[in-house]
């Protein structure tokens, strides 16, 4: 069975502070996805790797994955109460389905 | 991109009921998928629905209690059957476009299902 381990499982920072999220797997995956999901909504793409190694930027946010494409990690910068909600990983193993991360809760405090 | 609808938003059923939940897209895509996510916790898939063929199911999902339609490439439907208090879960279509790895996935709202 294929898991995705997410740490942080739940978060509770200051403004201004910076954070980071790890979503750590054994398996391979093809690509690796970011989702934030805010209450009552369905979870919004923030970023999807592809390349071992990859690093790309959104804004205050910095998302790595794995030089094996086995984790990946997102780091904020600097975070604002809009960054509260609920962080999810997802794993593509080549098969088109989508494995999930366990999810981070992470709350910011103004 | 994708935008995806879903029917109804939330629900409060009886048990022994069944739901069916609606979800539409605005453009034509192979691949849906629907999601469960129980209170405070992650996605867990159900099954994959592929349009013209029958749904493939997730281990621990079976097919009489999950019953799934995919009439056409814009539309399928989720119905939760014989509904008990564990079934309680918000319940979530999303569409793949892409593909080779680079695929971008997009959720509807959700349908938030309580049973009493």
């Amino acid at each position: 069975t294929q898991l995705l381990e997410q740490s942080p499982q739940f978060l509770s920072i200051q403004e201004g502070e910076n954070l980071t999220v790890y979503c750590n797997s054994s398996s391979v995956f093809s690509s690796l996805q970011w989702y934030r999901q805010e209450p009552g909504e369905g979870p919004v793409l923030l970023v999807t790797v592809v390349t071992g190694g990859e690093v790309k930027k959104l804004k205050r946010l910095t998302f790595q994955f794995g030089d094996a494409r086995k984790d990946s990690s997102l780091h904020i910068t600097a975070a604002q109460p809009g960054d509260t909600g609920l962080y999810l990983c997802a794993g593509e193993p080549g098969t088109y389905k989508y494995i999930f991360g366990t999810g981070t809760r992470l709350k910011v405090l103004a | 991109s994708a935008v995806i609808s879903q029917k109804p938003s939330r629900d409060i059923c009886q048990r022994g009921t069944s739901l069916t939940i609606q979800c539409q897209v605005d453009s034509q895509v192979t691949m849906m998928f629907w999601y469960r996510q129980q209170p405070g916790q992650s996605l867990t898939l159900i099954a994959t629905a592929n349009q013209g063929s029958e749904a493939t199911y997730e281990s621990g999902f079976v097919i009489d209690k999950f019953p799934i339609s995919r009439p056409n490439l814009t539309f399928s439907t989720l119905t939760v059957s014989n509904m008990s208090p564990e079934d309680s879960s918000i319940y979530l279509c999303s569409v793949a476009s892409g593909g080779g790895g680079t695929d971008t996935q997009y959720f509807g709202p959700g349908t938030r299902l309580t049973v009493l």
